[in-house]
């Protein structure tokens, strides 16, 4: 079955503007969540939507925020862009709430590669 | 932060183990440990995860030590596709995500 999609791949913003990310889960999965990576700080957590509601939130400013619509797919919007938000944002699906009781994997996507001049 | 501990970087010869440790001492009896890998600029790839006893699947093992402290990745036979940065991964308690640390960059000689 396919597999985590992420789109655009790349992208070329200025300072100042905002992007739109979008993600579509693995059919059937229900939780998504979103990660940023940057050479200095690794990979770290944005948020976490499960059934059309934000579960869990990373330590990002308000410019960064989420939706995921009811066929799970997701959109990650940020606002206002900085140098400092140019990283690869990676989406990961599970088929359920991730933070739940029990054991979970998560299935990532290629990620989009945003710069900003 | 991440709750655990990894060697930075490690080598290992083509067509034999690549033996990945990683230190979780703080670890309590409900956590998960999970590996994951990255192969560069592609996502993170879900490996194996375990929870006390040892797990073995089509990629690798997981050997948990009985005291749960520290645990081993085995990758058995490495290839050159599997030069990556491994992350060891303890899934915290309650309603929270994988915090990933820096992980191990296991570079496959030829």
């Amino acid at each position: 079955k396919a597999g985590v999609t992420q789109t655009p791949r790349y992208l070329i913003k200025t300072r100042g503007q905002q992007v739109t990310l979008s993600c579509s889960p693995i059919s059937g999965h229900r939780s998504v969540s979103w990660y940023q990576q940057t050479p200095g700080q690794g990979l770290q957590f944005l948020f976490e939507y499960f059934s059309e509601t934000q579960r869990n939130k990373g330590n990002f400013p308000g410019r960064f925020s989420g939706r995921q619509f009811s066929n799970s797919r997701s959109e990650m919007n940020v606002s206002t862009l900085e140098l400092g938000d140019s990283a690869l944002y990676l989406c990961a699906s599970s088929p359920h709430l991730f933070g739940g009781a029990g054991a979970n994997v998560l299935t990532f996507g290629a990620g989009s590669r945003l710069t900003v001049l | 932060d991440a709750k655990t501990t990894q060697p930075p970087s490690m080598d290992c010869a083509e067509g034999r183990a690549a033996n990945l440790p990683c230190n979780h001492s703080t670890i309590s009896g409900n956590e998960y440990v999970y590996w994951y890998r990255q192969i560069h600029s592609q996502g993170p790839q879900y490996i194996i995860h375990g929870l006390k006893n040892n797990e073995t699947n089509e990629m690798a093992s997981l050997i948990i030590t009985e005291d749960r402290k520290s645990s081993t990745l085995i990758l058995p036979h490495a290839t050159l596709r599997d030069t990556a940065v491994y992350y060891c991964i303890v899934r915290e308690s309650g309603n929270t995500p994988l915090v990933f640390g820096k992980g191990t960059r296991l570079s496959v000689i030829a």
